[in-house]
């Protein structure tokens, strides 16, 4: 089945700094991308929708300039979590959709912890 | 609204019961899937179905459309089935709308 990398797999950095999650599809290109962030014991909660080439797609209530999606290329999207804070600790999983399809491949999540 | 609601929230089964997970949706979707998130936090895609019934090993995954309801059945069961299964759907679009989970204890 088709594959979807996340980096780092775990992340600890100081409050105030600036991290970078990728997300990347190994062997299908993904015009479409999703984030999504999860909270202990609670579902998979959708940050935004990354199109290669062009904008992404923020949810409510998720702000764009702390989290900056890009997705530069058919295979790649980054997230990155900018002057992070304790409160952005969390689960971090993307999830790739190949064209014309419905079926959503997930990454194996990124663990969060800002001291 | 688009809704999607599952049952049961929690689950506990000895090794070899039949396991059945229910998921119910609010409006007409165009695909329905069923996720496994293991303890470390990967998910599986398992199952993806707009109508009828598929199989794979010892899990089964129905749909009736009519009735805007999913079932996902382990036969079976065994500890490595442990885990927390997800209905999810797509409401007409690429996003999909999550239920809360149904977190499955098989004990030895």
């Amino acid at each position: 089945g088709a594959v979807v990398s996340q980096h780092p797999s775990r992340v600890i950095c100081k409050s105030g700094t600036s991290v970078k999650i990728e997300c990347r599809s190994l062997d299908f290109q993904a015009t479409t991308m999703f984030w999504y962030r999860q909270f202990p014991k609670q579902s998979l909660m959708l940050m935004a929708t990354s199109n290669e080439g062009s904008k992404a797609t923020y949810e409510q209530g998720v702000e764009k300039d702390k989290f900056l999606i890009n997705h530069a290329s058919l295979t790649l999207s980054t997230l990155t979590v900018t002057s992070a804070h304790p409160e952005d600790s969390s689960f971090y999983i993307c999830s790739a959709l190949p064209p014309g399809s419905y079926e959503q491949y997930f990454g194996p999540g990124t663990r969060l912890t800002v001291t | 609204k688009n809704e999607v609601e599952q049952s049961p929230q929690n689950l506990t089964a000895q090794e070899g019961e039949f396991i059945t997970i229910n998921c119910s949706y609010s409006v007409g979707i165009s695909a329905l899937h069923w996720l496994q998130q293991h303890p470390g936090g990967g998910i599986v895609s398992l199952f993806m179905l707009s109508s009828g019934k598929k199989k794979h090993g010892r899990l089964i995954a129905t749909i009736n459309i009519q009735e805007k309801h999913s079932s996902l059945h382990i036969t079976a069961s065994h500890p490595r089935d442990s885990a927390v299964y997800i209905c999810a759907v797509n409401f007409g679009n690429e996003k999909l709308t999550f239920g809360t989970g149904t977190r499955l204890t098989i004990i030895p």
